[in-house]
C-alpha cells in the first residue's frame, strides 16, 4: 500500500458544487499538507496541519477548507467549486525534523466545468 | 520575499547527454534544499536533499546537486541521461527550523531515445 493515499484520483465536477478530496497516510507523521499544482507555477500550499488540533492557511487558501479527522487523515474541501480551481491536487506528509522531505500522494486531478 | 527560480522551463536532450538544471533561491537564512522528480502521470518523489556538510549531494538514479552558498544556487546534474529520466523536476527550499517548503515552477525534461 502507498504511504500516502488520495481519493479520488480523477474528478469532474460542475461549478458551484461542493467537493471533498481525501488523504490518508501510514507514515505516522504529524504534519500533513495540501498543495495544488498548476502548469508553470509549481506547487502552491493551500493548507497545512501540524497535528489534529493545529490547522493553518497556506498561501492560496481562499475557496478551500480542510478537516483533520485523525493523525492519519486530512481532507480538503471546495465549498463551491469554480473553474479556476481546476488543477492537480497533492497531499503530502513529513515528520518536520531536520531536512525531512515530503512524501506525496499520487494526486487528484480535479476539473471544474 | 522567499522564492525559488528554475531557469529552464523545458529541456530536450538526447540520451547520453549531460544534464544540468539550474536552481536559484532567495531566502534570508540557512536553508535545506531539495530536488523532487515527477515522472509522467505520477506523484512527486524526493530525488535528493541538502541539509548540511558536503555541498555536493548525491541522490538516486545517478543524480547529484551542488549547493553553492555564495550564489544561492542548487543545480541538479547527471553525467549521462537516459530516456527514463524524462520527467518534470522541481527545486524546493525550506528554512532550517521552518516548515514551509517553497517550490520552483519546475523544469520539464524530455530525453530523446
Amino acid at each position: 500500500d502507498a504511504d500516502v493515499t488520495q481519493t479520488p484520483r480523477n474528478r469532474i465536477t460542475k461549478t458551484g458544487k461542493r467537493i471533498m478530496l481525501e488523504c490518508s497516510q501510514t507514515k505516522g507523521h504529524d504534519r500533513m499538507y495540501w498543495y495544488r499544482q498548476d502548469p508553470g507555477l509549481g506547487l502552491r500550499l493551500i493548507y497545512y496541519s501540524f497535528d489534529v488540533k493545529d490547522i493553518n492557511k497556506g498561501e492560496i487558501s481562499d475557496g478551500y477548507s480542510v478537516s483533520r479527522q485523525a493523525q492519519a487523515k486530512f481532507s480538503l474541501s471546495l465549498e463551491s467549486a469554480i473553474p479556476n480551481q481546476t488543477a492537480l491536487y497533492f497531499c503530502a506528509t513529513n515528520n518536520g525534523q531536520g531536512a525531512d522531505g515530503y512524501t506525496f500522494g499520487s494526486g487528484t486531478r480535479l476539473t471544474v466545468v | 520575499a522567499q522564492s525559488v527560480s528554475q531557469h529552464n522551463h523545458h529541456v530536450i536532450l538526447s540520451e547520453a547527454a549531460s544534464l544540468e538544471l539550474g536552481c536559484n533561491y532567495s531566502y534570508g537564512g540557512t536553508v535545506n534544499l531539495f530536488w523532487y522528480v515527477q515522472y509522467p502521470g505520477q506523484h512527486l518523489q524526493l530525488l535528493l536533499k541538502y541539509f548540511s556538510g558536503d555541498p555536493l549531494v548525491k541522490g538516486i538514479k545517478g543524480f547529484e546537486a551542488e549547493f553553492i552558498k555564495s550564489k544561492f544556487s542548487f543545480n541538479l546534474r547527471k553525467p549521462s541521461v537516459q530516456w527514463s529520466d524524462t520527467a518534470e523536476y522541481f527545486c524546493a527550499v525550506r528554512g532550517t527550523g521552518g516548515f514551509k517548503t517553497i517550490f520552483g515552477a519546475g523544469t520539464r525534461l524530455f530525453v530523446k531515445a
